[in-house]
């Protein structure tokens, strides 16, 4: 199984909501990533998770918050968004950091109302 | 930090012939070069990847040439197909850096029948 999923596949949500995102992986895989990914751009890494710990946090704002409940799971806790914050959410896992390949879920589209 | 730029941006080709993508990266130290493929609404697949200690590496229509010297590696599909139509993306990473992989910006492939 080389399957990395995202639910849900389309979010809309307003300003003033708490969502969340979430990526699964049976893979064994002991790295999982968030990326942000708006149209025509390629992905931007946003954190990375190492044997479920946060190794990577890009900088991104709090209202972004990542959470790893166990080496399958990867969830993306969402509140007080903006209108900006509107793109593709991607996960990806690897065995490892670094030159491991990164396997790719199809995604979580949101928007921001 | 590692820098990778790809060109062209948008390439055009008729049904059969050859797609020739090109991407540079700045900091010697990369060591992991993967291409993806992203076909609309979909997450990014891995299509082919080649490390720092192979020139060059094959897989049916496709092959992967890396130039350590000049930091350079491109991308070569022969008889393109209409369903190789999608945005190709390169990306470089290395084994200190766990995770964390520099894209180019993507060129998008458009394959006429």
């Amino acid at each position: 199984d080389t399957e990395v999923t995202q639910t849900p596949k389309h979010l809309v949500m307003g300003m003033t909501n708490k969502k969340s995102l979430k990526c699964e992986q049976h893979m064994g895989h002991r790295a999982m990533y968030w990326y942000k990914q708006k149209a025509k751009k390629p992905p931007e890494l946003m954190f990375v998770y190492s044997y479920e710990k946060l190794s990577i946090n890009e900088s991104v704002p709090s209202r972004f918050s990542p959470e790893c409940p166990n080496s399958s799971l990867l969830n993306l806790h969402l509140h007080a968004l903006q209108p900006e914050d509107s793109a593709l959410y991607l996960c990806a896992s690897s065995h490892a950091g670094g030159e491991e390949t990164q396997y790719f879920g199809p995604g979580t589209r949101l928007l921001v109302l | 930090g590692e820098n990778v730029e790809q060109h062209p941006s948008t390439l055009s080709v008729q049904e059969g012939d050859s797609a020739v993508i090109k991407c540079t990266y700045s900091d010697s130290a990369s060591n992991y070069f993967p291409w993806y493929k992203q076909e609309l609404g979909k997450g990014p697949q891995l299509i082919i990847d080649i490390r720092s200690n192979v020139g060059e590496k094959k897989d049916q229509r496709i092959a992967v040439t890396l130039n350590k010297t000049a930091k350079h590696f491109s991308l070569h599909i022969t008889e393109t197909q209409p369903e190789d139509s999608a945005v190709y993306f390169c990306a470089a990473s290395m084994t200190t850096n766990a995770g964390k992989s520099t894209f180019g910006d993507g060129t998008t492939l458009t394959v006429k029948p």
